[in-house]
């Protein structure tokens, strides 16, 4: 079945540095792929989505590329703050073959920590 | 607009109990699911719905029951709690599915003792 794989923090970084989240995936058909966010106390909000090959997703600094020779999906952004600390998950989406999909399926999410 | 609202946002059942978890979108969304979430576990989806009168099983369906009789409503029914429904449920909705955002709920945190 279909799967995603991603770091599991948590990951502690100081403000300014450079981000990386690993994502990777394996998928039946073509999926389109996804970063939620989860702050605490509240539910996902959608960070980025790609729904082809080589598509790059970004919103808030943060950026994504469908990498369909490697099943990849990384999270990135050059320069952390405080407020990025949270929750992150990957998630995918295929379409089957009538037309339909049974939803997303996710990674099991990195919490990540920003110090001061 | 509202977007996706839940309630109750806590509870806590005894087993055996029955409850039922509402959700309600005002979105005119198609495609409703339901999920939850458990500590090292991501989310797993239980539910779901491409329309009114359309509901399918998604991983873990064991234990729930849904109806989706109009396109604004999905609720998740729990027929005989166990400790193993301890859980976070959210609720997401979607204009359709593939490729579009999901809109989540802010959760129910349910407590089965």
């Amino acid at each position: 079945g279909d799967s995603v794989t991603q770091m599991e923090g948590p990951v502690t970084l100081s403000e300014e540095a450079f981000l990386t989240i690993n994502c990777t995936y394996t998928a039946t058909g073509y999926p389109s792929l996804f970063w939620y966010v989860q702050y605490p106390g509240e539910g996902l909000q959608l960070l980025l989505k790609a729904t082809k090959a080589d598509d790059k997703g970004s919103n808030k600094g943060f950026e994504a590329t469908y990498r369909k020779e490697t099943t990849s999906f990384h999270l990135e952004k050059g320069s952390v703050q405080v407020s990025d600390s949270a929750v992150y998950f990957c998630a995918l989406s295929v379409q089957m073959s009538g037309g339909g999909a049974d939803g997303l399926t996710f990674g099991k999410g990195t919490h990540l920590i920003i110090q001061p | 607009n509202a977007g996706v609202t839940q309630t109750p946002k806590f509870q806590v059942l005894k087993t055996g109990q029955s409850m039922t978890l509402q959700c309600a979108q005002d979105m005119n969304h198609e495609y409703m699911s339901w999920y939850r979430q458990d500590p090292g576990m991501g989310l797993r989806l239980i539910h779901y719905s491409v329309g009114a009168g359309i509901t399918d099983q998604g991983e873990v369906p064991n234990g729930y029951n849904v109806s989706r009789s109009t396109t604004e409503d999905f609720p998740l029914r729990l027929l005989s709690a166990a400790p193993s429904q301890t859980s976070v449920y959210f609720c997401a909705s979607s204009q359709t599915y593939q490729g579009y955002e999901q809109y989540f709920g802010p959760g129910t945190r349910l407590t089965v003792t």
